[in-house]
């Protein structure tokens, strides 16, 4: 596709249930991250891919998020076990450059989760 | 880890007038510096980046500044339309990209 795209782009869940949100790159992208951004906050970096391996997933909020990135293209986030914090829009975005954070990153329009 | 402060956190300003957003960062090691928009239910985009070894850049009515010494770094949009309108991120890094908290500007006709 023409940008990196999402999905779903809104998930609605009950407490306790487990949600897996979807990345697409942009194809030819070696990197790939995953941020999180809360009602009116700023972007809060979760993990970064550079191909299939993650250097750096410093920002994951604790063991009931977890990523993976397949074939050095798509990503899937999994949350288990979600609670009402979790509520939050997920952003993904890829990037040319293979160097970590030395290019443009080209983010994809979100996946809004909503915990009840 | 790196750390990034911006502000304000909110700017309104009149048509026409020049809006200043500042942000300061902790890690020296960071070498890049770019600046996005986010629009309302998009993803954010880049409008203007500067990398270290470089002081000012400028593009059209937008100019970025970097003052390594102080760990400083300003968007300047000169003219404003209402068009501009929007959130502005700064962000520094090296390996990742640790984003500022945004800035919410207002530019009103």
């Amino acid at each position: 596709g023409a940008g990196v795209s999402q999905s779903p782009s809104n998930k609605v869940t009950e407490k306790g249930k487990d949600v897996e949100l979807r990345c697409d790159p942009i194809s030819g992208h070696t990197a790939l991250y995953w941020y999180r951004q809360s009602l009116g906050q700023g972007l809060e970096f979760l993990i970064y891919f550079q191909g299939n391996s993650a250097p750096d997933k410093s920002g994951l909020p604790s063991d009931r998020f977890s990523a993976e990135r397949t074939g050095g293209s798509v990503s899937t986030l999994t949350i288990q076990r979600t609670q009402q914090e979790d509520s939050a829009v997920y952003l993904c975005a890829s990037s040319l450059n293979s160097g970590g954070a030395s290019g443009e990153l080209f983010f994809g329009e979100g996946s809004r989760l909503t915990v009840l | 880890g790196e750390n990034v402060e911006q502000h304000p956190s909110t700017l309104s300003v009149q048509e026409g007038d020049s809006a200043v957003i500042k942000c300061t960062y902790s890690d020296s090691a960071s070498n890049y510096f770019p600046w996005y928009k986010q629009e309302l239910g998009k993803g954010p985009q880049l409008i203007i980046d500067i990398r270290s070894n470089v002081g000012e850049k400028k593009d059209q009515r937008i100019a970025v500044t970097l003052n390594k010494t102080a760990k400083h770094f300003s968007l300047h949009i000169t003219e404003t339309q209402p068009e501009d309108s929007a959130v502005y991120f700064c962000a520094a890094g090296f390996q990742k990209l640790v984003f500022g908290t945004g800035t919410r500007l207002l530019v009103s006709p």
